[in-house]
């Protein structure tokens, strides 16, 4: 059963700060994996896609990148602002018609 | 239009009464989808219709009834609720036609719903 992991589950940083959030699934036989923000009680925004082909993914400030064998996922974000505070979400799906797995986020809040 | 739209934003209801959620999208999307979201916790899928059809239920209780009226317009009609239902209900939709791109899920704002 795959089972998507996000630690820390929050985390304050400065403004301006990079910094690197962390996703880990258990089971590496994945179709593609997705990072998603969310504001509170809004929906969810897809950041960065990446197949299970593609090692890395980059728009903007934001690059996720990708290592299958290790089970694990990183997004990046560079130079920080306050308005990247949100909760940053990853997911996985295992083929293409099965559903997304969530991981529980990391609440992420970048002080001014 | 980017966007996928739900309405209500807000929903108060008792548990006799019968309400409707809805969630509307011009992208051309054929695959779209009801999620619940409890506080401070990830997403649940509930529901999955791929080309106007039902293709994944997870189990989700007789209460809850999904109806997809056409390719841009899914409805969720809530009878007989409990108060363990009250969360934020999601819709979201995708190409749903194959390819590396068309996997990306663009979510509404939500239905904030609360069962008395």
């Amino acid at each position: 059963k795959q089972e998507v992991t996000q630690i820390p589950a929050a985390l304050s940083v400065p403004e301006g700060e990079n910094l690197v959030l962390n996703c880990s699934f258990t089971d590496s036989a994945i179709y593609n994996l997705q990072w998603f923000r969310q504001d509170p009680g809004k929906g969810l925004t897809s950041l960065l896609l990446i197949q299970s082909s593609q090692r890395e993914q980059t728009s903007g400030r934001l690059n996720a990148s990708l290592d299958k064998s290790s089970g694990r996922s990183t997004l990046y974000i560079a130079a920080s602002q306050p308005g990247d505070s949100a909760t940053y979400l990853c997911a996985v799906k295992r083929n293409r018609d099965d559903k997304i797995i969530f991981g529980k986020g990391t609440r992420l809040h970048i002080l001014p | 239009d980017t966007e996928v739209t739900q309405t209500p934003k807000h929903l108060v209801m008792g548990m006799t009464n019968k309400k409707s959620l809805k969630c509307e999208q011009h992208m051309g999307h054929r695959a779209m989808y009801w999620y619940k979201q409890k506080a401070k916790k990830p997403p649940e899928l509930m529901f999955v219709y791929s080309y106007e059809k039902l293709s994944i239920n997870e189990s989700v209780p007789s209460r809850f009834s999904p109806e997809c009226p056409n390719s841009s317009l899914l409805n969720l009609h809530l009878h007989a609720l409990q108060p363990e239902d009250s969360a934020l209900y999601l819709c979201a939709s995708s190409r749903g036609q194959g390819g590396l791109t068309n996997e990306k899920l663009f979510f509404g704002s939500g239905t904030q719903l609360s069962v008395l």
